[in-house]
């Protein structure tokens, strides 16, 4: 299993450029969601899904959506791109069967100049 | 919303010490996490704690749920040099429209010197 993946590994970004983080899930997993990892903020919750079809807001939705059309992907756009969301993103997975233990990928760190 | 107060933010220690890490919150959680995460990488559970009071150990790391479900400490005995990273912990949701979502805490950066 290669559990959690995430494309790309690092990205700069002008202000104003759009684009898609890819995330993808080989567990079967029902739960999937994105945070953003700022300096002393721990990570926060952008956006999560609890099956494909379905997906809700979380902590800082603002500036991203998000689609689940398969249970395996769940990629995270970024409409308009803007200092402020320089960052390191990470995509887990979980599932309720295991406690909702979240899977994390490698992450991407996102600068946007 | 609810809220995870981690500290301390940054803990520097020598080989050996002991240390404790906590994580408070006026919320009650259906279970609380704990994770470590290395630079460049994602973090990766070290434990859940279920039960109120509950205290689990891992090695020398001790883990324990407050009998309210709001607050939980990590203890580390003896800390080494491998025990460097950060530490955050997570607080799972399981009732109505938050269900399956995490909050997290701030983080606990840990630095222990040979």
């Amino acid at each position: 299993n290669a559990g959690v993946t995430q494309t790309p590994k690092f990205q700069v970004l002008k202000t104003g450029q759009s684009m898609t983080l890819q995330c993808a899930q080989d567990m079967n997993h029902e739960y999937m969601s994105w945070y953003r990892q700022d300096p002393g903020m721990g990570l926060r919750l952008i956006h999560y899904s609890v099956g494909a079809g379905i997906t809700d807001q979380g902590e800082v939705p603002n500036g991203y959506n998000v689609s689940r059309s398969t249970t395996e992907d769940f990629p995270l756009r970024l409409l308009s791109a803007a200092p402020s969301q320089t960052s390191v993103y990470f995509c887990a997975s979980s599932s309720t069967s295991e406690g909702f233990e979240q899977y994390f990928g490698p992450g991407t760190r996102l600068t946007v100049t | 919303t609810q809220l995870l107060e981690q500290s301390p933010q940054f803990l520097s220690i020598q080989e050996g010490e002991n240390l404790t890490v906590y994580c408070n919150s006026s919320s009650v959680f259906s279970s609380l996490q704990w994770y470590r995460q290395e630079p460049g990488e994602g973090p990766v559970l070290l434990v859940t704690v279920v039960t109120g009071g509950e205290v689990k150990k891992l090695k020398r790391l001790t883990f324990q749920f407050g009998d309210a479900r709001k607050d939980s400490s990590l203890h580390i005995t003896a800390a080494q040099p491998g025990d460097t990273g950060l530490y955050l912990c997570a607080g799972v949701n399981a009732g109505g429209t938050s269900y399956g979502k995490l909050t997290f805490g701030q983080g606990t950066i840990l630095t222990v010197h040979p």
